[in-house]
């Protein structure tokens, strides 16, 4: 079975910086696309970035431009976002998710993000 | 960006009765391939989402077949046949024809 399991979330100070990760397993990661979106607490959901199977490309919603940056381990199968610079609004669950066949197939459980002085 | 735009955005339904979510967006989602990216994703409470329909009207694996999903261009309609207890959740719009990809602001159904 396709499963994302995310990690790293927690509490940071404004202006911090954190990283997570999201583990995957069932199916040949490095063959698909893969996004982060988030959700601030009651809000509805929003894209962060993407990127290519081999990591040679990637892409960012401008809220997170400059700040934020995606990565990706094949040989792990794992996927990753770092984020610096973070701000309260920056503070929401955040899911990986894979763009398989017709887009954002299979979602992980998320990991919440605070960031709280 | 395109705007999805959901309606209502509160869905009070009797147990065993239809329900309906319209979803329009700002610009045609014909793809320059042919296709259309519309999906519509479900969120139960406390749960991350789960997609139940892609590309308009095909129904993922294991979705109940009273969900079914129409539309085309900018118009577009998902339906639940009869409503069950564990429909209760918000059911969002997703479009993937233009970057960035986005989502309507969610349908909270609940049952009355």
């Amino acid at each position: 079975d396709v499963q994302l399991v995310e990690s790293g979330g927690g509490l940071v100070q404004p202006g911090g910086s954190l990283r997570l990760s999201c583990a995957a397993s069932g199916f040949t990661f490095s063959n698909y696309w893969m996004h982060w979106v988030r959700q601030a607490p009651g809000k509805g959901l929003v894209w962060v970035a993407y990127i290519k199977t081999d990591g040679s490309s990637s892409n960012y919603a401008d809220s997170v431009k400059g700040r934020f940056t995606i990565s990706r381990d094949n040989a792990k199968n794992t996927l990753y976002l770092h984020m610096n610079s973070l701000r309260a609004e920056d503070t929401a669950v955040y899911y990986c998710a894979r763009d398989g066949y017709g887009h954002y197939d299979y979602w992980g459980q998320g990991t919440l993000v605070t960031v709280s002085s | 960006d395109v705007v999805m735009t959901q309606s209502p955005l509160s869905l009070p339904v009797t147990l065993g009765q239809p329900a309906s979510i319209s979803c329009r967006s700002s610009q045609s989602l014909v793809n320059s391939d042919g296709d259309t990216y519309l999906n519509w994703f479900q969120q139960r409470p406390g749960q991350s989402p789960r997609r139940l329909i892609y590309k308009v009207s095909n129904r993922d694996s294991g979705v109940p077949d009273r969900f079914s999903g129409s539309g085309s261009g900018t118009d577009f309609t998902l339906k639940i046949s009869r409503v069950e207890t564990e429909d209760v959740g918000v059911y969002y719009c997703m479009q993937g024809t233009h970057w960035p990809w986005t989502f309507g602001q969610g349908t909270k159904v609940e049952i009355k």
